[in-house]
């Protein structure tokens, strides 16, 4: 199972937009909704920010918003904000209860 | 709340076995599947392995099948992955995570070092 695509790299200034993409295959992202997104600062635990594609968990700012199209999941992240820098993964189910995650995007705030 | 706490990570050689646990609080543990997750020094999360919240079913990544076993006790709430044959490549922080189609909870994690 290959890992899903993400940029490495993503910048924006602060009450800016960024968005994150995510690709996969036919055989993940394309047939299954569920995929979710995790924020991650290095050294803690990673947080659950997006699921079903598009849910947010309750106390998940709405600045945080997931899409999908194809076999290419995204997320957006609006009014950017010094605390949104870290690093995002976005995971899909892959049939047969087993998972994959993207190679993940590290967020600069700049 | 929530909370997962996970330990026995540690030094290993190569070809060794070392057990990590999951300590589970905060929700009714019997009802949930649950995972593993690893992150290389330098790289990306990946999915270890799933067990399903009876312990009926257990899957695994082709990276890790026949080498690791992942269990359950719900009498302690606690989960576990049993890791044999271990490689240089298994050098990782191993996170538990709670649920099932997404993973809404996660421990602080344990690092396993396998190295000579």
């Amino acid at each position: 199972q290959s890992a899903l695509t993400q940029p490495r790299s993503v910048s924006g200034s602060p009450g800016q937009s960024v968005t994150i993409s995510c690709t996969g295959t036919s055989s993940d992202v394309g047939t299954y909704n569920y995929v979710s997104w995790y924020q991650h600062h290095p050294g803690k635990a990673p947080k659950f920010m997006i699921y079903d594609v598009s849910k947010r968990p309750s106390g998940v700012p709405d600045r945080f918003s997931g899409s999908k199209s194809g076999n290419t999941a995204s997320l957006t992240i609006s009014g950017l904000q010094a605390e949104d820098e870290a690093d995002y993964y976005c995971c899909s189910y892959a049939g047969s209860y087993t998972w994959v995650f993207g190679g993940g995007t590290k967020l600069t705030v700049l | 709340q929530v909370q997962l706490v996970e330990s026995g990570g540690g030094v290993v050689q190569p070809g060794g076995s070392l057990r990590l646990s999951c300590a589970a609080s905060g929700f009714t543990f019997s009802s949930y599947g649950m995972h593993w997750v690893r992150q290389a020094p330098g790289k990306g999360l990946e999915w270890v392995a799933f067990i399903r919240y009876d312990g009926s079913n257990k899957y695994y990544a082709e990276s890790v099948k026949g080498r690791f076993t992942i269990s359950r006790d719900k009498s302690k709430n606690t989960l576990y992955l049993q890791m044999n044959s271990l490689r240089a490549e298994d050098t990782a922080v191993y996170y538990c995570a709670k649920d099932l189609w997404q993973l809404t909870d996660w421990g602080q994690g344990t690092l396993v070092t396998v190295s000579s």
